[in-house]
């Protein structure tokens, strides 16, 4: 089992629409949580942590469930320059990231 | 204040020889961290590394490939004997210090192996 799956995607969605990528974690263990973003094979960027609590920055939404080991993304009232993958990123003890295979997202005038 | 340098930003090798990434961290950063992204595919850990200290090797293959990051100058990322797998994106990642989450990627090396 990899330690971090994602949805495979891609998504493709009209502009304005809302999506959500959902993300699952094997490592109980694991101390941090983010959702990085990558356009076309550049390197990743950082796009937000994900708390417990629950978190927005603007149209986004993270959400963390520790008991089911489950991470999710919400993006609302999608824009095109929202097209790019997303990669769901765990911080495991030992100081590594690990990366989920990213959901492509297309955003379609 | 440059972030991450990696250099070359493109490579093309011939199967059999051999391929030297670079990878410059922040300035004030001592932790180095590489990562493969093979086509179609997220990225990969491979190694991670201090000054003149490999901590954590677990993602590397056991064969050909190397890394190190000596006490003056870049982080290396060596790979003997270049197969057409290797081709890939190699990223570098750095961060200020032990266990620290918050890292600053480069904008990677393009490996193409003809």
């Amino acid at each position: 089992r990899k330690e971090v799956e994602q949805d495979p995607g891609p998504f493709n969605v009209p502009e304005g629409a809302t999506v959500a990528f959902n993300c699952t974690y094997s490592n109980s263990a694991s101390q941090s949580f983010f959702w990085y973003r990558q356009d076309c094979r550049k390197e990743p960027k950082l796009l937000m942590s994900v708390y417990s609590s629950g978190n927005e920055d603007g149209r986004f939404t993270a959400q963390l469930n520790r008991a089911s080991q489950y991470i999710s993304l919400l993006i609302r009232d999608s824009k095109l320059s929202d097209s790019a993958t997303y990669l769901c990123v765990v911080y495991n003890q030992g100081g590594k990231l690990i990366f989920g295979q990213g959901t492509e997202l297309s955003v379609k005038p | 204040n440059a972030g991450v340098m990696q250099n070359p930003r493109h490579l093309v090798r011939r199967r059999g020889q051999e391929a030297r990434l670079r990878c410059s961290p922040m300035k004030g950063h001592s932790h180095v961290y590489w990562y493969r992204q093979l086509p179609e595919e997220g990225l990969k850990f491979m190694v991670y590394l201090q000054k003149e200290n490999i901590i954590d090797e677990s993602g590397m293959p056991k064969e050909r490939f190397s890394a190190e990051f000596p006490k003056e100058g870049p982080s290396i990322l060596r790979i003997q004997q270049v197969v057409r797998g290797d081709s890939a994106a190699y990223f570098c990642a750095s961060s200020p210090g032990w266990a620290n989450e918050k890292l600053f990627f480069g904008s990677g090396t393009q490996l193409s192996v003809l």
